[in-house]
């Protein structure tokens, strides 16, 4: 397994802010995803982080609004650009651990910002 | 990408054993199916995984027929601190979550 951390845990932000979320893991992995959550909802995967190379973005996502990073194979952000309410959510760090199946994947804690 | 379908909710009593199935129909054949955890305030948590026939740890156990379209989680003997929500995914590489089952563990 893997132990993962994400700064802040929580934060209140203002509308048009943008907020960088640090996710940390103990061990290196393969892959990095970044998540939402939005309140009472299902997990809504943004984007794959790539190691050296731009995340990869789902449908819906774009790199303008989630700039993300991954300078090596234990550490990624997220940065919520221009925030508005609507961005209120729980954001979730995943990862795939280097040893057993990529579909096991482990979720840090989640990041809960509120956007005013 | 495959797409899962499960209920959205089921009650339960503690002691009870609880089957939450899942459908697959469009399930590829490298795929695996997962199934997390979620309690409020935290992130899904791996529960079990297989391919094919049944799979058990320490936690649930997993059946799979020979067709692969569905899947069943058995979570044996439930608590009150099984009450969360069980998402079953299917993908390979990235995951994508459905609606999940919220499982409600009643005294």
């Amino acid at each position: 397994s893997a132990v993962i951390s994400q700064k802040p845990s929580r934060d209140i932000c203002q509308r048009g802010t943008s907020l960088t979320i640090q996710c940390q893991v103990d061990s290196q992995v393969t892959m990095m995803f970044w998540y939402r959550q939005q309140p009472g909802q299902s997990l809504t995967l943004i984007a794959t982080a790539n190691q050296g190379s731009e995340a990869t973005y789902e449908s819906g996502f774009v790199i303008d609004k989630f700039p993300i990073s991954r300078p090596n194979l234990t550490f990624s952000t997220l940065t919520v650009s221009n925030m508005s309410p609507e961005d209120s959510s729980i954001y979730l760090c995943s990862v795939t651990p280097r040893t057993g199946n990529r579909e096991t994947q482990y979720f840090g804690p989640g990041t809960r910002l509120l956007v005013l | 990408l495959a797409k899962t379908t499960q209920p959205i909710s089921m009650d339960s009593y503690e002691g009870q054993e609880v089957n939450i199935t899942c459908s697959h129909n469009n399930i590829a054949t490298n795929d695996y199916i997962t199934w997390y955890q979620q309690f409020p305030s935290q992130g899904p948590r791996f529960i079990i995984q297989g391919y094919k026939t049944k799979v058990t740890n320490e936690v649930a156990s997993l059946f799979i027929p020979a067709d692969r379209k569905s899947s069943t989680l058995s979570l044996p003997r439930v608590s009150l601190s099984d009450t969360a929500v069980y998402y079953c995914l299917v993908e390979r590489g990235k995951l994508i979550f459905g609606q999940g089952t919220e499982l409600s563990v009643k005294p």
